[in-house]
């Protein structure tokens, strides 16, 4: 069965950093590339980007380039996205979900809290 | 990027009753088009890929069809759990973008 198993919920300061994670189970981790989604309070599904976690080669949508960082770690079989100089408008969930004819699995969600 | 775009924003559909939502893609997207079905506080659940082929363990009175641009999502036979938002998704092009989302509800 696959699953991906995200990590806790965050509560960070205006202009810190935080880093997610999305454990992998279930498949060959670096068979489909983890896309991760970005859902603020009340609103739809964003695209942040993508990893291949065979090369690690990223994708990111443009908005989110400076924002997020994507990596892999195939030890692991575990996905990161790290976010920077957080904002009140990186308040949101964050999921990550692989992709095959659609997203068909996909993370719990990270709810990431932006707040002083 | 491709732009979808969804219709109605929102509707209320009595149990039992037949609903259809619309998306309308900015350009074709050649049947690469999914819908997901998102529940208060849960993941996304994809329903249908491809257009009309519907994900295992989905039941049946969900059907989707269209071509083009053009692109609609059926629920036959509304069932209280049908309630949710429901998202478009186009993957025919890399960034794979959504729709806005579609709420439903029972009446």
């Amino acid at each position: 069965e696959v699953q991906l198993q995200q990590s806790g919920p965050e509560l960070q300061r205006p202009g810190a950093s935080v880093k997610l994670s999305c454990k992998a189970s279930g498949y060959t981790f670096t068979e489909y590339y983890m896309y991760w989604v970005k859902q603020r309070p009340k609103q739809g599904l964003e695209l942040i980007g993508r990893i291949d976690p065979e090369d690690c080669s990223t994708d990111y949508v443009e908005k989110f380039k400076n924002k997020a960082t994507l990596t892999a770690d195939t030890s692991s079989n575990t996905a990161y996205m790290q976010l920077s100089s957080l904002t009140s408008e990186d308040t949101a969930t964050y999921f990550c979900a692989t992709y095959d004819r659609g997203f068909a699995y996909w993370g719990q969600g990270t709810l990431v809290t932006v707040s002083s | 990027d491709i732009q979808m775009t969804q219709s109605p924003h929102s509707l209320s559909a009595s149990l039992g009753e037949t609903v259809s939502i619309e998306c309308l893609a900015s350009e074709g997207i050649s049947n690469y088009l999914a819908w997901y079905q998102q529940k208060p506080g849960k993941s996304p659940q994809l329903l249908i890929y491809y257009a009309s082929s519907l994900q295992d363990g989905v039941p049946s009175r969900f059907s989707g069809s269209g071509s083009g641009t053009q692109y609609s999502l059926k629920i036959s036979n509304m069932q209280p759990e049908d309630e949710g938002v429901y998202y478009c998704q186009q993957g025919y092009k890399y960034p794979r973008t959504f729709g806005g989302g579609t709420k439903l509800e029972l009446k």
